[in-house]
């Protein structure tokens, strides 16, 4: 299995903050990453695929890059519905597979 | 726009067998370059993907759960399912059902799942 690992785990930020959540996967997978948002109790909603692509309805302060193992889901201005978990997750190969979380909270 | 809904007990017997059913309206199940996908949750915890299904019927399981999952699709009542046997309490989840878009970036297929159910609450106790 592909193993992806998420750093940090959790994060405290202010309103207006630049944060950069970052996945790194076991072995190299191109451009097969997404990036999921998930507040609690909802389920998630795609935020990111194939690395660098906004999905429709997510505004422009949200940004995708890295190719390969290593990859990099930037807020670029935080707001205080940006609040929520985040996932990152390969499909390279089955069984796909998700970082851990990202869990960004208010400062 | 397509919606997901999942469906199915709440409560299930250890060693017994999970069945979920989702729904899928606003769009054919079979239109589209799509398929289909069950992911779960355990409380406080990460995302664990279960498997997929194509319309065909073609599908590919989590190794780990393998030898006690099974799923299949009803196009003619536009819903896919689930079947989970010989549960235990590390069952116990949100169980979540997704659309699975394949996206075709020559010479590149990419996979994303845009569209997700609200998800089910399954408890596995006596």
């Amino acid at each position: 299995d592909i193993q992806m690992t998420q750093s940090p785990s959790s994060l405290s930020a202010s309103v207006g903050d630049r944060v950069t959540i970052t996945c790194r996967a076991s072995q190299s997978m191109s451009s097969y990453l997404n990036w999921y948002q998930q507040k609690p109790g909802k389920a998630p909603e795609l935020l990111i695929y194939a690395a660098t692509t906004l999905q429709s309805g997510f505004p422009s302060r949200f940004s995708g890059s890295g190719s390969g193992i290593d990859f990099t889901l930037t807020i670029g201005s935080l707001q205080p519905e940006d609040f929520a978990s985040y996932y990152c997750q390969q499909t390279f190969r089955t069984p796909w597979t998700f970082g851990q979380g990202t869990k960004v909270e208010i400062k | 726009q397509v919606q997901l809904q999942e469906s199915g007990p709440g409560l299930v017997m250890p060693s017994q067998t999970l069945s979920l059913t989702c729904s899928v309206s606003g769009g054919s199940i079979s239109s589209g370059s799509y398929f289909w996908s069950w992911i779960r949750q355990p409380a406080g915890k990460g995302l664990e993907w279960i498997g997929r299904i194509y319309t065909s019927g073609s599908t590919n399981f989590h190794p780990s759960l393998k030898s006690r999952v099974t799923m299949s699709v009803d196009t003619s009542k536009n819903q896919f399912s689930l079947r989970l046997t010989s549960v235990t309490a590390a069952d116990t989840a949100v169980y979540y059902c997704a659309r699975v878009v394949e996206w075709e970036v020559d010479p590149y297929y990419f996979y994303y799942m845009d569209v997700w159910g609200k998800g089910t609450t399954v408890t596995v106790s006596s």
